[in-house]
């Protein structure tokens, strides 16, 4: 089956940094999104960018498809950025997502 | 526009017992999925619905798991009985198209 590996697995950040999370996947995908899961965990929609590059504040995201990964940008963290960014992909033919191993964000005053 | 809806929010049962969740989706969303995330681990998807009909459920324990979805809106989810293994958050999302997902606040079940 298609794997979904994402890195780092954990990153401590103080308040203001930048980061960026990167997303391997070994297969051909229809669609890539991004998630966030808030400490309390509700499962945000971040992006949907099966490829390109897209932002929204500070965030953005660059997917591409040819070499088979997605990264996320976080600029100017805060406290509220903490949590796990999950990757999620589907494959081509069919209709569901695999979601990757998660990056837990800590992002401290 | 209110989002997805799951009850319980928490749930605390014995093995052996029976357990039942409820999901309401996004008003207009023809397409349901359940998925089980166990502590440390992404989400994985166990059922897929489009309107009323099943389109995936291979992932789908079936010697302990059903799910449904009555008049292609709301859905239940069922496992009896149930396993020690089956501890995790239970997560509703609904998507309209092409395949972006909306996800409710999930169940935590917690088998003893």
């Amino acid at each position: 089956g298609i794997q979904v590996e994402q890195s780092p697995p954990d990153l401590i950040l103080q308040e203001g940094a930048n980061s960026t999370l990167r997303c391997n996947f070994s297969d051909s995908v229809n669609n890539l999104q991004w998630f966030h899961q808030n400490p309390w965990g509700q499962l945000i929609n971040l992006f949907y960018i099966p490829s390109g590059t897209k932002q929204n504040g500070r965030l953005s995201a660059t997917t591409v498809a040819t070499e088979r990964y997605s990264l996320l940008y976080i600029s100017s963290s805060q406290t509220t950025d903490s949590g796990v960014y999950f990757c999620a992909v589907e494959l081509r033919g069919a209709n569901n997502l695999f979601f990757g191993t998660g990056t837990r964000l800590t992002v401290i005053p | 526009e209110a989002g997805v809806a799951q009850s319980p929010r928490y749930k605390i049962i014995e093995k052996r017992q029976s357990v039942a969740f409820w999901c309401n989706p996004i008003s207009g969303h023809a397409t349901l999925y359940w998925y089980q995330q166990i502590l440390g681990q992404g989400p994985k998807l166990l059922i897929q619905f489009q309107n009323n009909g099943v389109v995936d459920d291979s992932q789908l324990p079936k010697d302990r798991f059903s799910a449904e979805r009555l008049k292609g809106v709301d859905s239940t989810l069922k496992i009896q009985p149930a396993k020690l293994e089956d501890s995790a958050v239970y997560l509703c999302a609904s998507s309209l198209a092409p395949l972006v997902q909306f996800f409710g606040p999930g169940t935590r079940l917690t088998v003893l």
